[in-house]
C-alpha cells in the first residue's frame, strides 16, 4: 500500500531563518507530487507541483522553492522565512487524473 | 479563473439532523470534481469523486452529488464523529499536472 510522510510535524521558526521541509512517498512510482498551503481563511493554496525528477512549476510568486532530486522525494525551501509564510504545509500525490493523497501535514510557525 | 465556492462556511447540526453542503464552481471544462473531509491538524482525506453532471456517489452517511454548475454534499441522521471540515476541490482541463482547485471548506459541528 501507498504512504506518505512529512517532517517535521511541527516548526517555529524566526523571520529570516531557512526553511526546509520534506516529503517522501512510499509504495508507488512516478508520481505527481504537489505542495499546498493551508492558512487560516483562505482554504489550501497550490504552490508547486511537479510531474518528474527535477521538474517543478511554480502557481505563486513567493519566497519559497521546491526540488524533487529522487522520484519520490519533494522538497520544500526557503533561504529567508517571512511572517506571511507560517501555515499548515500539506504534500500530495497522486496518479494522473486520480485523487490526490495527503500527507500529515507541518505547521509552520513564523515569529 | 476557476473558482470553487463552497457555503455554509460554518454548519452547526443536532445529532439526528440531516443538511446538506454546497460547493458551487466555475471551471473551463471540468475533469472531475473532489470531495474531502479534514479533521483539525490532519491532512484531508478523500470520500469522493465525481466526474460527470448527474453523478451520485455514497458513503455510509455521505451522499454526493453532481450537476454542471455544482455539487452537494448530503448528510443524511449526522453523529457527532461526523464533525469535521469538509472540503470540495475541482480538478480542470487548465489545472496543470491534474492539481486540484480547492474551495475554503464548510466546518460542520454535529452536536449530541
Amino acid at each position: 500500500s501507498q504512504t506518505i510522510h512529512q517532517w517535521p510535524a511541527t516548526l517555529v521558526q524566526p523571520v529570516g531563518s531557512p526553511l526546509s521541509l520534506e516529503c517522501t512517498v512510499e509504495g508507488t512510482s512516478n508520481p505527481n507530487l504537489y505542495w499546498y498551503r493551508q492558512a487560516a481563511g483562505r482554504g489550501l493554496q497550490l504552490l508547486f507541483y511537479s510531474v518528474g525528477i527535477g521538474q517543478i512549476s511554480s502557481e505563486v510568486p513567493q519566497n519559497l522553492s521546491a526540488s524533487r532530486p529522487q522520484d519520490r522525494q519533494f522538497i520544500l525551501s526557503s533561504k529567508k522565512l517571512l511572517l506571511s509564510d507560517s501555515g499548515f504545509y500539506l504534500c500530495a500525490w497522486s496518479l494522473y487524473r486520480d485523487r490526490a493523497h495527503f500527507g500529515p501535514g507541518t505547521r509552520l510557525t513564523v515569529t | 479563473e476557476d473558482q470553487v465556492t463552497q457555503s455554509p462556511e460554518a454548519l452547526r447540526l443536532q445529532e439526528g439532523e440531516s443538511s446538506s453542503l454546497n460547493c458551487s464552481y466555475t471551471v473551463s471544462g471540468l475533469r472531475g470534481l473532489f470531495w474531502y473531509r479534514q479533521d483539525p491538524g490532519k491532512g484531508p482525506e478523500f470520500l469522493f469523486t465525481l466526474y460527470s453532471a448527474g453523478e451520485e456517489k455514497e458513503k455510509e452517511r455521505l451522499k454526493a452529488t453532481l450537476t454542471k454548475k455544482e455539487s452537494f454534499l448530503h448528510i443524511t441522521a449526522p453523529k457527532p464523529e461526523d464533525s469535521a471540515t469538509y472540503l470540495c476541490a475541482v480538478q480542470a482541463n487548465s489545472n496543470s499536472g491534474y492539481a486540484l482547485n480547492f474551495g475554503k471548506g464548510t466546518s460542520l459541528l454535529v452536536t449530541p
